[in-house]
């Protein structure tokens, strides 16, 4: 079974710019997460979908940052126009949803190395 | 709130050491759930365990061990006779259920040949 896998894996762009990150879960899960770490500080939540439903985004950072999931599979996140602080790791992670609360454990992609220049 | 402390920031040992890896939680619900990830330097993070609050059994997977104490709101994870693989950065996290997770600070564990 494929993991939950992130493109691209590095990204290099200037000020101003803008970049959309994708992620493709895990399949059949229900619940994909975006997290990200910004210069080697906590690992922070960004937001969270149920299928094709935003359940939490109280972690975006500001309006520059839009996330999408059309049709519940992958998910995209665009940085529009990115920042000097925008830089970090981007993870995506997926997990299944079920109501067995023994098996919700979420899964993490490789991560996204983005730099604004 | 939810809260993850990792108080060592950095651990160096020599290969065939043991080394304990603390992990302290805040929380006030009495149902949530504990894990620990590691990232290697590639970068992805590999789930390693999960505990759930009304399980307080410690477990043992090869070298890998793991002292889950709700008294202490503690959850240590302990690698025995360490080696240059296992270095890495060590996540430890609590999330409630169906929740985002909350992510310690992370341990940068240095295995030394």
């Amino acid at each position: 079974e494929a993991g939950v896998t992130q493109f691209p894996s590095h990204s290099v762009i200037e000020k101003g710019q803008t970049v959309t990150l994708r992620c493709d879960p895990i399949s059949g899960h229900d619940n994909l997460y975006w997290y990200r770490r910004v210069m080697g500080k906590e690992i922070k939540f960004l937001l969270h979908f149920v299928k094709e439903s935003k359940q939490d985004e109280s972690g975006m950072p500001n309006n520059r940052f839009l996330a999408e999931r059309t049709g519940g599979t992958y998910s995209t996140l665009k940085v529009q126009p990115a920042e000097l602080e925008d830089s970090g790791v981007y993870f995506c992670a997926s997990s299944q949803g079920t109501w067995d609360r023994t098996k919700e454990t979420q899964y993490f992609g490789p991560g996204t190395r983005l730099l604004v220049l | 709130a939810q809260k993850v402390t990792q108080a060592q920031t950095e651990i160096s040992v020599v290969e065939k050491e043991d080394v304990t890896l603390d992990c302290v939680y805040e929380t006030r619900d009495t149902t949530y759930y504990l894990f620990w990830y590691k990232q290697p330097p590639s970068g992805e993070l590999v789930f390693l365990i999960r505990r759930n609050s009304f399980d307080e059994q410690n477990e043992i997977s090869g070298r890998y061990s793991w002292n889950f104490q709700k008294s202490t709101s503690s959850f240590n994870f302990t690698i025995t006779a360490s080696q240059v693989v296992d270095s890495a950065v060590y996540f430890c996290a609590l999330a409630l259920y169906g929740q985002n997770f909350v992510f310690g600070p992370g341990t940068r564990l240095s295995v030394l040949p």
